[in-house]
């Protein structure tokens, strides 16, 4: 199947700092990407949908400016989580259409202290 | 809106033992649906995925799924499971209303296997 890399897959950043995860799709192109987040022993909870070339589309709750999304090629969106706080810490995973399947990262595991 | 209903968290089997895990969805119109097997700190791998055609899906490592529409479910099986098949498992749905493009997933089911 396709692949979809995404860095880094683990970071610790100070509360108050700023952190980008990229996600790139290495042997297709994805217009649409998307965004999950998974808490601890529970499901995936889409946060938004990465379009190229325009805004992201996100779901209800999330915080458009805390979770800044980029999707300026067909083979990369990045999702910067802006002055991260301690809640913020969480398991981040994208995903990539190649339709109509979906291929996932390997995550990234956030902690903010 | 469409949703996802795994009803068991968690299945505990014995190594060789056969395993369902079940899946029931909520939607009128036409689907795909996945399962897709998630290991620890790791992103999900698509196990196996009903798009059309033949109820009955199978994957490489021995596991099948059957769509039932009557009944809305998406069951996972396996006949006879191994240590290495300890994970978590994600039932998935998209529907033809969102273009097919947005996956709905089910709260998850961990399957443990025991010696």
């Amino acid at each position: 199947g396709a692949v979809v890399s995404q860095h880094p897959s683990w970071v610790i950043c100070k509360s108050g700092t700023s952190v980008k995860i990229e996600c790139r799709s290495l042997d297709f192109q994805a217009t649409t990407m998307f965004w999950y987040r998974q808490f601890p022993k529970q499901s995936l909870m889409l946060m938004a949908t990465s379009n190229e070339g325009s805004k992201a589309t996100y779901e209800q709750g999330v915080e458009k400016d805390k979770f800044l999304i980029n999707h300026a090629s067909l083979t990369l969106s990045t999702l910067t989580v802006t002055s991260a706080h301690p809640e913020d810490s969480s398991f981040y995973i994208c995903s990539a259409r190649d339709f109509p399947e979906a291929f996932f990262g390997q995550g990234t595991r956030l902690t903010v202290v | 809106a469409q949703s996802v209903t795994q009803l068991d968290s968690q299945v505990p089997v014995f190594e060789e033992a056969p395993v369902e895990l079940r899946c029931n969805y909520s939607s009128s119109v036409s689907v795909y649906l996945f399962w897709y097997v998630q290991y620890p700190n790791q992103g999900l791998q698509l196990l196996l995925k009903y798009l059309s055609g033949s109820t009955l899906v199978e994957s490489i490592n021995g596991f099948e799924a059957e769509f039932n529409k009557s009944q809305t479910s998406f069951h996972l099986r396996k006949p006879s499971v191994h240590i290495s098949d300890t994970a978590e498992y994600f039932c998935a749905v998209s529907v033809l209303n969102t273009g097919f493009q947005k996956l709905v997933f089910g709260t998850g089911t961990r399957l443990l296997v025991s010696p």
